[in-house]
């Protein structure tokens, strides 16, 4: 069965430095989402991305994140300036056409030091 | 926006015993109610799911049911395993493009 795939893992960074997140959606999907989890909180919705542009955004995506398919397999999802508080796990999401289903990727969990 | 809770926020139980958690949603427009497990460092895995013109769906131990009219859905687990132990969000959602809305989550322990 196909599944979405994130890469890395495990991501460790230094406060005020760039990090890309990366996922490859299932490949007839059209949906894509990311969220995040804090450690011990609930799943929150950062982003959902559909046709090539933004179709929502949460409070918590602001300015210093940005997304980006920028071939027709990866979605990427940018933090530009990470804070302490960026510190959490990045689940990434895909959704196809004829289905409210959207398995989760692995996640990334992004450490910022 | 939608405010999505979970009772009871933590859920003993004894093997074999059945466990139900509840999820209390805001959005009327909301129409696909899924169920959600996560186990420890791993990705929430969806376990059960229902839409909003079914009031009940079973599949082997767990159970959802729906009442739209008072806002809540359920999940149901019957004759618990140790290895159902994790924590169960719920994440409704208003189509088939929109985000999922998670809830606060229940950790369930089955004890032996």
């Amino acid at each position: 069965e196909p599944e979405v795939t994130q890469t890395p893992s495990h991501q460790v960074t230094q406060m005020g430095q760039e990090v890309i997140l990366r996922c490859v959606p299932i490949s007839n999907h059209l949906y894509f989402y990311w969220y995040r989890q804090i450690l011990g909180q609930k799943v929150e919705f950062l982003v959902s991305f559909y046709n090539n542009e933004i179709s929502e955004k949460s409070e918590i995506f602001d300015d210093q994140f940005s997304v980006e398919r920028p071939d027709g397999s990866n979605f990427t999802l940018k933090i530009r300036s990470t804070k302490l508080e960026d510190s959490a796990m990045y689940f990434c999401a895909s959704r196809g056409d004829n289905s409210p289903r959207s398995p989760f990727g692995p996640g990334t969990r992004l450490t910022v030091t | 926006g939608e405010n999505v809770e979970q009772h009871p926020s933590t859920l003993s139980v004894q093997e074999g015993d059945s466990a139900v958690i509840k999820c209390t949603y805001s959005d009327s427009a909301s129409n696909y109610f899924p169920w959600y497990k996560q186990e420890l460092g791993k990705r929430p895995q969806l376990i059960i799911d229902i839409r909003s013109n079914v009031g009940e769906k079973k599949d082997q131990r767990i159970a959802v049911t729906l009442n739209k009219t008072a806002k809540h859905f359920s999940l149901h687990i019957t004759e618990t395993q140790p290895e159902d132990s994790a924590v169960y969000f719920c994440a409704p959602s208003t189509g088939t493009a929109s985000k999922l809305t998670f809830g606060t989550g229940t950790r369930l322990q089955v004890t032996l």
